[in-house]
C-alpha cells in the first residue's frame, strides 16, 4: 500500500505527559500537512510543510506543538505537556505540490489521541 | 475571512434514494473545490473536484456541480447505498497550498 501511513493509529496518555506521532507520506509528494480533527467538525490545519522546510503554522497552535519533516521524507507530531483539550483526531496528509496543480490531498487514517 | 459552510448538518434518508448536499464559501483566491468522503475513524478520501471554469462532473452515483458566481456547489448522489453512510467534506483550496474545510454532512443511509 502506498498510501499515507500515521502510527500510532490511538494513542491514550495522561495528561502532563509527552507524545510523539508520526506521518510516512506517498513517497514522491512533496508537500506534507497536519490537521486536527474533533467530533461532529472539519479538519483544522496544524501547520504545512514543503520538504523539509515548515513553511507555516498554525497560529491557533501553542508552543507546545511541534513538528518536524527531516530530509522532507516523514514527520513527527509532538505535543508536549498534553491537555485534555488535545484530545482529537490527528490527521496528516500529502499532495503532489505545484507539479500537480489539481493533485488532491491525500490523507492518512490519523492518529486518535485522548488525555485522560 | 475565508470560509466554508455546509448543510444541511446531518441528513438521514433510505436506502435507494437521491440526496442533495450543499457548499457554499467566501473563499479568495479560489483555485478549486473539492468533494471529500470520511468514513468513521478513517482519512477522508477525494470524491471529484471541480475547477473554475467546470459547472459539473460526475463520478459514478456522485454528480457535483459548481456555481462560482453565485460560489456554492452541491454534491449529488443517486440511488444511495448503505455504504454511503458517512461525513462529506468540501473543501476549497486557495492559493498554491492553503486548504479550507468545511464542518461536513452526516449522512445516514437507513436499510
Amino acid at each position: 500500500d502506498t498510501g499515507v501511513s500515521q502510527d500510532p493509529r490511538h494513542k491514550i496518555t495522561k495528561r502532563g505527559q509527552n507524545v510523539t506521532f508520526r506521518c510516512d507520506p506517498i513517497s514522491e509528494h512533496n508537500r506534507l500537512y497536519w490537521y486536527r480533527q474533533t467530533l461532529g467538525q472539519g479538519p483544522e490545519f496544524l501547520t504545512y510543510f514543503q520538504n523539509e522546510a515548515q513553511l507555516e503554522k498554525s497560529r491557533l497552535l501553542s508552543d507546545r506543538f511541534s513538528a518536524e519533516r527531516p530530509k522532507g521524507s516523514f514527520s513527527t507530531l509532538e505535543i508536549q505537556r498534553t491537555e485534555q483539550g488535545d484530545s482529537a483526531m490527528y490527521l496528516c496528509a500529502s499532495s503532489l505540490g505545484d507539479r500537480g496543480w489539481n493533485s488532491p490531498l491525500h490523507f492518512g487514517n490519523g492518529t486518535r489521541l485522548t488525555v485522560t | 475571512k475565508n470560509q466554508v459552510e455546509q448543510s444541511p448538518q446531518s441528513l438521514i434518508i433510505l436506502e435507494g434514494k437521491n440526496c442533495t448536499l450543499q457548499c457554499n464559501y467566501t473563499v479568495s483566491p479560489f483555485s478549486n473545490l473539492r468533494w471529500y468522503k470520511q468514513d468513521t475513524g478513517r482519512g477522508p478520501v477525494s470524491l471529484t473536484i471541480m475547477t473554475f471554469s467546470e459547472n459539473t462532473k460526475s463520478n459514478g452515483r456522485y454528480t457535483a456541480t459548481l456555481d462560482a458566481d453565485t460560489k456554492q456547489s452541491s454534491l449529488h448522489i443517486t440511488a444511495s447505498q448503505l455504504s454511503d453512510s458517512a461525513s462529506y467534506i468540501c473543501v476549497v483550496r486557495s492559493g498554491t497550498y492553503k486548504y479550507i474545510f468545511g464542518t461536513g454532512t452526516r449522512l445516514k443511509v437507513l436499510a
